[in-house]
């Protein structure tokens, strides 16, 4: 099962929207509608910001909104902060019922 | 409140095998899968397998299918993760973590803190 594609790095100023992408195929993230995003500060945790494509679980933000289309998932964070400044991953279930992770997306806060 | 405690660090040769435990408490341990990720330094989350503690069923990844083992022992509610035939890039923190809910489409929600496993000769 290859992994999920991301672009290495995306970048935003404060205030600013960005979207994250994740790009899978029918096998995975076109076929499924279990795709999650998470966050990871340097030397922390992960943590789970969106599941099941735009779920939020209790506690994250509304700014964290998830989306679809195809076989691409799409992670948009709007009135970017400072704190918003980390490495965000996105998995997704499989056809092998395996679960499998993208590259993972550096967002740096101008 | 739900909580994963993983066990320590730790520094193995090439070729050895490591285990690793995660201890969960604040849940019913059999109700929810229990998936095992890993991060090698300076790298992205791979994921390795799910074990389901009620029944002792596992699905690893096909990188991890010959060389890991999960297993569980419920009455202790702790799931185990070992890794044998150790290479150096295998030097990562490996990481438990608890679905969201009771079945293997429920994303990781719950993570352990983490077990830095270093191999190194």
């Amino acid at each position: 099962q290859s992994a999920l594609t991301q672009p290495a790095s995306v970048s935003g100023s404060p205030g600013q929207s960005v979207t994250l992408s994740c790009t899978g195929t029918s096998s995975d993230v076109g076929g499924y509608d279990f795709v999650s995003w998470y966050q990871q500060h340097p030397g922390k945790v992960p943590k789970l910001m969106i599941y099941e494509f735009i779920k939020r679980p209790s506690g994250v933000s509304n700014r964290f909104s998830g989306s679809k289309s195809g076989n691409t998932a799409s992670l948009t964070i709007s009135g970017l902060q400072a704190e918003d400044e980390a490495d965000y991953y996105c998995s997704s279930y499989t056809s092998s019922s395996t679960w499998v992770f993208g590259g993972g997306t550096k967002l740096t806060v101008l | 409140q739900v909580q994963l405690v993983q066990s320590g660090a730790e520094v193995k040769k090439p070729g050895a095998s490591v285990k690793v435990s995660c201890q969960a408490s604040g849940y019913t341990f059999t109700g929810y899968y229990m998936h095992w990720v890993r991060q090698a330094p300076g790298q992205g989350l791979e994921w390795m397998g799910w074990i389901n503690p009620n029944s002792g069923v596992t699905t690893c990844a096909q990188n991890f299918q010959d060389w890991v083992t999960l297993t569980r022992d419920t009455s202790i509610s702790t799931a185990y993760m070992e890794l044998r035939r150790l290479r150096s890039d295998d030097t990562a923190a490996y990481y438990c973590a608890r679905a969201r809910g009771s079945s293997n489409l429920d994303t990781f929600a719950i993570w352990g803190q983490g077990t830095m496993v270093t191999v190194s000769s």
